[in-house]
């Protein structure tokens, strides 16, 4: 177990529809990081945010958004969902601070099915 | 663009050796990691490299060229249960964490 809590752990759902995923990340981290992985692919990232505030951006759709909570905890909101949003979407936290070690902590991730 | 190239399969035998190699393109780089992750599972975090040299964990080690942008992760004594998906990963400029496509290594008997 991580420490990293995503909800739900699965999803289904219809195309043109809206679903958030939610992230609650270990005790003390302050980094939220998303990832989606579609079936035998990596890890695409998404986006990070740092004690509330968004740090970086990767390849995030204009349908996707998300935000962090003062209580640190993360949502990520996807919208007019489409068949090709159908993935695995992984959640990860990091410790704050300085000295780097490379580690990130992965949630179990929440299956996202678009029929 | 930025890139991260890895084998997309490795097939050894149960007991032997396996080096994964991953090729690196990016904007900026503060280090190398390694993950691995079961089907349907969490990826979990296996070495990090922020310098030129090898780290050893257990069976398994992790190395890094910083001039040849060029790292590997080496499996020794592989088991049954070794049979996953592993990914590096680059921390770039700008506070991103990329990953590679991922190596699906088999272990056979």
């Amino acid at each position: 177990d991580s420490g990293v809590t995503q909800t739900p752990k699965h999803l289904i759902t219809a195309t043109g529809q809206r679903v958030t995923l939610r992230c609650s990340p270990r005790s003390g981290d302050l980094s939220v990081y998303w990832y989606q992985q579609s079936l035998d692919q990596g890890l695409q990232f998404l986006i990070q945010y740092y004690n509330g505030e968004e740090r970086a951006k990767g390849n995030i759709l204009e349908r996707f958004s998300a935000q962090q909570f003062p209580d640190l905890h993360s949502e990520l909101n996807l919208s007019s969902l489409e068949l090709g949003d159908s993935a695995l979407y992984f959640c990860a936290s990091s410790p704050p601070g300085g000295g780097y070690t490379g580690e990130l902590f992965f949630g179990e991730g929440s299956r996202l099915t678009v029929l | 663009g930025q890139s991260l190239e890895q084998p997309s399969e490795v097939t050894a035998v149960e007991g032997a050796i396996v080096q994964i190699n991953c090729t690196y393109q990016t904007s900026g780089f503060y280090g190398l990691s390694w993950y691995q992750q079961h089907d349907g599972g969490a990826p979990t975090f296996l070495s990090y490299n922020a310098l030129d040299g090898l780290e050893e964990t257990g069976r398994f080690s992790s190395f890094l060229s910083r001039s040849d942008s060029y790292g590997y992760l080496l499996l020794q004594e592989l088991q049954m249960k070794d049979s996953a998906s592993y990914f590096c990963a680059v921390r770039t400029g700008g506070f991103k964490t990329i990953f590679g496509a991922g190596t699906r290594l088999f272990v056979k008997a």
